[in-house]
């Protein structure tokens, strides 16, 4: 079965600093990949996908992901980090067979003025 | 904005009563999804509709139902309420792969329930 895994609780960064937020994901067959944000209060948002081409994913404000299969991760990044980045950071994988989403526990991120 | 609408935004209500959480999906998708969001489950997927046809059901209990109408929007009727209930509830929305959606889900808000 398709599962993603988000192996830390909370990252906490520096502002300004580069940014990282781990997952790694186990398919069968080509992975579609995804990273949601949650904002306190507020739905998903999504921020960027892998489908396939390009293994480093650009997305919304200023995220980027990079696939590896050798590895079977996809990472989230940011160059540098902003305090409104602060948020709840989801991975999610395509469950094959019909198009919904399984995501990760989560991982909280506190970006620290 | 998602274009994803949800409604009651918040819900408080007591243990063993029934609610309605409502949701109406972007303009034009066919698919909708229903997600509980809790501290220890983390995000859980409930169940799926596709154009009114139930498609795929996760970790919903047999107290909870869902339809899809014929103009699309979708009802999650949670009955006999129980403490642990308590949850923010997700819908979602896709659209279809042949039609150029390419497998993101657009979340609404959610609708927060509370069970005294």
């Amino acid at each position: 079965a398709q599962s993603v895994a988000q192996p830390e609780d909370q990252v906490n960064v520096a502002e300004g600093n580069p940014l990282t937020v781990k997952c790694t994901y186990s398919v069968s067959g080509n992975p579609y990949l995804f990273w949601y944000v949650q904002y306190p209060n507020r739905g998903l948002q999504f921020l960027l996908k892998y489908i396939t081409g390009d293994n480093l994913v650009k997305g919304s404000y200023g995220f980027e992901a990079e696939f590896n299969k050798s590895q079977t991760s996809f990472h989230l990044k940011k160059p540098s980090a902003l305090v409104s980045d602060s948020a709840l950071y989801f991975c999610a994988v395509r469950v094959y067979g019909n198009n919904r989403l399984a995501f990760g526990k989560g991982n909280q991120v506190v970006v620290i003025p | 904005d998602s274009g994803v609408t949800q409604t009651p935004k918040h819900l408080i209500t007591a243990t063993g009563q029934r609610v309605t959480l409502r949701c109406s999906p972007r303009s034009g998708d066919l698919s909708v999804y229903w997600y509980q969001q809790s501290l220890d489950q983390g995000l859980q997927f409930l169940i799926q509709y596709y154009n009114g046809e139930e498609r795929a059901k996760g970790n919903i209990l047999e107290r909870f139902s869902a339809q899809q109408f014929p103009d699309l929007h979708s009802e999650l009727n949670l009955s006999s309420l129980e403490l642990g209930d308590s949850a923010l509830y997700f819908c979602a929305s896709s659209a279809v792969w042949s039609s150029g959606g390419s497998g993101e889900l657009f979340f609404g808000e959610g609708s927060r329930l509370t069970v005294l």
